[in-house]
């Protein structure tokens, strides 16, 4: 069975960083690109990043480009994504998932339950 | 790129049928046969029900169904039951980088 546990959430300060992390297990881990996507309060899904399953090519939404840097740890099978500079825009639950491929974003084959990031003074 | 297009709300009876809408644009759902449809029962994590417009992936009810016409696809979901209760979002391949856009969602109420 294919699981995702996202973990890192928490209350932050606009303007500070937060490192989140996706434990995977299920899967042969370094086969998969990855992604995160999130849902700020009210709003629909955004997908915020990718990366291949080497992890030699990464991907940005431009609202995080420059702020965010995702990266993985094959041998550890987990997902990260470094947060930097934060605004109140980038409050919302944080999703990681598996995609069919790294040119494919817009197909998530299996979700984590998400991880909460709040971003206030 | 600006959000695919979906109703705020559907609902509908038990073993009734519904149709969510998700609209988008000819660089994104009018072109590609890239749009996938997502379940999500709050608290739980999404799952995935249709993808490439028609496909379903293994162990999803055949109830769910997609379809597309021009810049607008669909999900439909046959005898509607209780457990259909939940959020459902689309997704799409676009032409402009990264590639990704999503629609704002739509819950269904089953009544």
């Amino acid at each position: 069975e294919v699981q995702l546990l996202e973990s890192g959430g928490d209350l932050v300060q606009p303007g500070g960083s937060l490192r989140l992390s996706c434990a995977a297990s299920g899967i042969t881990f370094s086969n998969y690109a990855m992604s995160w996507v999130r849902q700020a309060p009210g709003r629909g899904l955004e997908w915020v990043s990718g990366i291949s399953g080497s992890g030699g090519s990464t991907y940005y939404a431009d609202s995080v480009k420059g702020r965010f840097t995702i990266s993985r740890d094959n041998s550890k099978n987990t997902l990260y994504l470094q947060m930097s500079s934060l605004r109140d825009e980038d409050m919302a639950l944080y999703y990681c998932a598996i995609n069919r491929d790294g040119s494919s974003w817009y197909l998530c084959d299996y979700w984590g339950q998400g991880t909460l990031v709040t971003v206030s003074s | 790129q600006s959000a695919l297009t979906q109703p705020a709300s559907v609902s509908g009876s038990p073993g009734q049928s519904i149709t969510i809408s998700c609209t988008g644009t000819s660089s994104d759902v009018g072109t590609y046969n890239y749009v996938s449809w997502y379940q999500h029962h709050p608290g739980k994590a999404p799952k995935l029900m249709i993808y490439d417009v028609t496909n379903r992936p293994s162990g999803v009810s055949n109830r769910f169904s997609g379809s597309k016409s021009g810049n607008t696809a669909s999900l439909t979901i046959s005898g509607l039951q209780s457990e259909d209760e939940a959020d459902y979002y689309c997704g799409s391949y676009t032409s402009s980088s990264p590639h990704v856009v999503f629609g704002g969602g739509t819950k269904l109420t089953v009544l």
